[in-house]
């Protein structure tokens, strides 16, 4: 049963454009979530990062929001750039420390 | 200068061989981890280890077995090796666990192939 949940599969955005990349949880006792940005052939590389006691968290184009009472965090890329094309994963951390991700989003960013 | 490393990149072997698969972290770390990432993409936890200490052990064959000679290692065993076995493992390192909100680097991974 998934904790973390991407419903996307994919997204495509026109270069300069805003991507926003949905996650949904079901654990309310989550209380620290993390975006990772996988390209292939390699490891997930940190992006950003929010605690449950902040709603936005931002740094450079990427801005993180959790809404809380809807379980829901996204991650806001603007503008969007070629190179920003990967596989975003969304997770939470677990109570021993671990990372619950989600199944990952590929983002495609069109010149 | 890699944070974490793991070797080999690649391992293609027959069904029942034994293989390992080495992690090294550079960033003075205390804690390490193996994740798995299958085929339908999911990367799950399969074990972590705190200063040499093992602190997760998710419901994995006991085929696996982790091995910690210190803390800037946490190499992976696995025994006779089977098709579903075949996978993505990414190692990973963090400053502490349970300690607060701590980022996990990770590794490039190992390409798993059992045929």
């Amino acid at each position: 049963d998934q904790q973390v949940k991407q419903n996307s599969p994919s997204l495509s955005v026109q270069e300069g454009r805003i991507s926003i990349l949905n996650c949904d949880y079901t654990n309310s006792m989550f209380d620290y979530f993390l975006w990772y940005k996988k390209y292939p052939a390699e490891g997930p590389t940190f992006l950003i990062s929010i605690s449950s006691i902040k709603d936005k968290n931002e740094d450079g184009r990427f801005t993180v929001f959790l809404n809380k009472s809807a379980k829901h965090l996204s991650l806001h890329i603007v503008p969007s750039q070629p190179g920003d094309s990967a596989v975003y994963f969304c997770a939470a951390r677990g109570s021993q420390g671990n990372l619950i991700f989600g199944k990952g989003t590929k983002l495609s960013v069109k010149p | 200068d890699t944070a974490v490393s793991q070797t080999p990149k690649y391992l293609v072997t027959q069904m029942g061989n034994d293989k390992s698969i080495k992690c090294e972290q550079n960033l003075g770390h205390d804690t390490m981890y193996w994740y798995k990432q299958d085929s339908k993409k999911f990367l799950k936890i399969m074990f972590s280890y705190n200063n040499k200490e093992l602190i997760i052990n998710e419901t994995v064959p006991n085929r696996f077995s982790p091995k910690s000679p210190d803390k800037a290692h946490l190499n992976l065993h696995i025994n006779s090796l089977e098709l579903g076995d075949s996978a993505v493992y990414f190692c990973a390192s963090s400053r502490g666990a349970r300690t607060g909100q701590e980022t996990q680097y990770f590794g490039p991974g190992t390409r798993l192939l059992v045929l």
